[in-house]
């Protein structure tokens, strides 16, 4: 019973072109949302995120949107460059009051090709 | 520079031998967790503490235990490891509230 969910298990873009990673959530308790990039041999980073009070949040190149009626979001990176070439997870949280619990989708792989 | 530390990055034991994955962070940060990642599977938490208050998940198997003697070191303890544990197992930590920083992993083969 998967919460998140990354249905393309791997994208392909060309440099310069505007990449587009979708995720889907079920729980309606979700309040946050973030987006973590991984390299191979390396522990995810953290990328971006947004409140469920927003439903745009943008930090150069990278803009995460959030249609909750939907219960979808995406990660836009304008211009793709050959260093995005990652893996990026999508993750949900609810606040718990002691630490914000992170569920998790499965991935997408990107690759910017030249 | 590295701020979230596992250690070892490679962990092999035999099965039902018990076996301890390490974090230390530099970060002061008052959250702690353990995720468990299977090949192409998301990352599943298994534990987190607040501070010292330990908070285990619903499904977390017996199996896994943790502690955390200080703010800059946490352990998974695997009592007794079957095949089915043999996974990395990543470590992370935050401030209340804040996206967390991972460290880069233990990868655990069990022969």
């Amino acid at each position: 019973d998967q919460q998140v969910k990354q249905n393309s298990p791997s994208l392909s873009v060309q440099e310069g072109r505007i990449s587009i990673l979708n995720c889907d959530y079920t729980n309606s308790m979700f309040d946050y949302f973030l987006w973590y990039k991984k390299y191979p041999a390396e522990g995810p980073t953290f990328l971006i995120s947004i409140s469920s009070i927003k439903d745009k949040n943008e930090d150069g190149r990278f803009t995460v949107f959030l249609n909750k009626s939907a219960k979808h979001l995406s990660l836009h990176i304008v211009p793709s460059q050959p260093g995005d070439s990652a893996v990026y997870f999508c993750a949900a949280s609810a606040n718990t009051g002691t630490a914000s619990k992170l569920t998790f989708g499965t991935g997408t792989r990107l690759q910017v090709t030249l | 520079d590295a701020m979230v530390i596992q250690n070892p990055r490679y962990q092999v034991t035999q099965f039902g031998k018990p076996v301890t994955l390490s974090c230390s962070q530099t970060l002061n940060h008052n959250v702690m967790y353990w995720y468990q990642q299977k090949s192409s599977q998301a990352p599943k938490l298994l534990f987190h503490y607040y501070d010292k208050d330990f908070n285990n998940e619903a499904d977390t198997p017996d199996n896994f235990q943790s502690r955390r003697p200080n703010t800059s070191f946490c352990f998974l303890d695997i009592r007794s490891p079957g095949l089915g544990d043999a996974a990395m197992y990543l470590c992370a930590t935050s401030p209340f509230n804040q996206p967390q920083h991972f460290g880069d992993g233990t990868r655990l083969s069990i022969l």
